[in-house]
C-alpha cells in the first residue's frame, strides 16, 4: 500500500506566477488535509477535504490560496500570483475516517520556493 | 493557534544515551501525537496517546501523558545516530486539525 504521495517535491516560481501543488492519498483514504511549515516552525494547518467537499479552511488565507479534492484524481492545493511570503514546504496528510484519534499520514511535503 | 510548544528546542545527545522531550499545552484534548521529522522530509507517526491513558511504550519510545498539568513527554532510550531528527507533538482540534508545536530538534553523535 504506497504511502501519500506529493509532486512536485520542489516546486520554483517568480513572484507572481501560478502554483499548483498535487496530493494523491493512501488507498482508501477518503480525508485530505494540508498543512504549511515555515521555516524552524511546526506545521500549521490550512485546510480539511473529503471527496468533493471542503469541511474546514479556517487555515488557509482568504485570497489567492484555494484548494479542492475531485471525486477522481489528487487533491490540489492551489496558490495564485505567489509572494515570497508563500515560500514554505507544504504537507499533505490522508487519513482513513474522522475523529478523535485518527492518524493522520503525512507525505513527503512539497518544498515551494518563490523567487 | 499554536497549540503545543515542545522543550527543549534542540538536544545534543551521545549514541546509547536516553533522550527525553517535553510537549506542553493550552486547552483541553482528546489525544495527543508524536511525530518525527527528518532534515527535509516528512512527518512520521510514532505514537498516539489519549486523554485517558497516562503511559504507553511502543518499541524504545516512551510517551507519558499529565492532563493535569497540560504536559507530555516523550522518552526514546539507546538511542541510536538513526534517531536524529526533529520531533514534534500534536495535540487535536475539532477531531482533526492537527495543531503542533515548533518541535524539538534531537542530534544524537557517534
Amino acid at each position: 500500500n504506497a504511502g501519500v504521495m506529493q509532486n512536485p517535491r520542489h516546486l520554483v516560481r517568480r513572484r507572481g506566477q501560478e502554483a499548483r501543488l498535487r496530493c494523491s492519498p493512501m488507498k482508501g483514504h477518503s480525508h485530505v488535509y494540508w498543512y504549511r511549515q515555515l521555516p524552524e516552525e511546526g506545521l500549521k494547518f490550512m485546510v480539511y477535504l473529503q471527496k468533493e467537499n471542503i469541511i474546514d479552511e479556517s487555515g488557509m488565507p482568504k485570497e489567492r490560496f484555494s484548494a479542492e479534492f475531485p471525486k477522481e484524481g489528487p487533491s490540489i492545493l492551489r496558490i495564485q500570483q505567489v509572494v515570497r511570503g508563500d515560500s514554505a514546504a507544504y504537507f499533505c496528510a490522508s487519513s482513513p475516517n474522522k475523529g478523535g484519534g485518527t492518524t493522520q499520514y503525512f507525505g513527503p511535503g512539497t518544498r515551494l520556493t518563490v523567487l | 493557534s499554536q497549540q503545543g510548544e515542545e522543550d527543549p528546542q534542540a538536544l545534543s545527545i551521545q549514541e546509547g544515551e536516553n533522550a527525553t522531550m517535553n510537549c506542553s499545552y493550552k486547552t483541553s484534548i482528546n489525544n495527543l501525537q508524536w511525530y518525527r521529522q527528518n532534515s527535509g522530509r516528512g512527518l512520521v507517526h510514532l505514537i498516539l496517546i489519549r486523554s485517558n491513558e497516562r503511559e504507553k511504550h511502543s518499541g524504545r519510545l516512551r510517551v507519558t501523558l499529565d492532563t493535569s498539568k497540560k504536559s507530555s513527554s516523550l522518552l526514546i532510550t539507546a538511542s541510536r545516530a538513526a534517531d536524529t531528527a526533529s520531533y514534534f507533538c500534536a495535540t487535536d482540534e475539532d477531531d482533526y486539525k492537527l495543531s503542533f508545536g515548533a518541535g524539538t530538534t534531537v542530534t544524537v553523535r557517534a
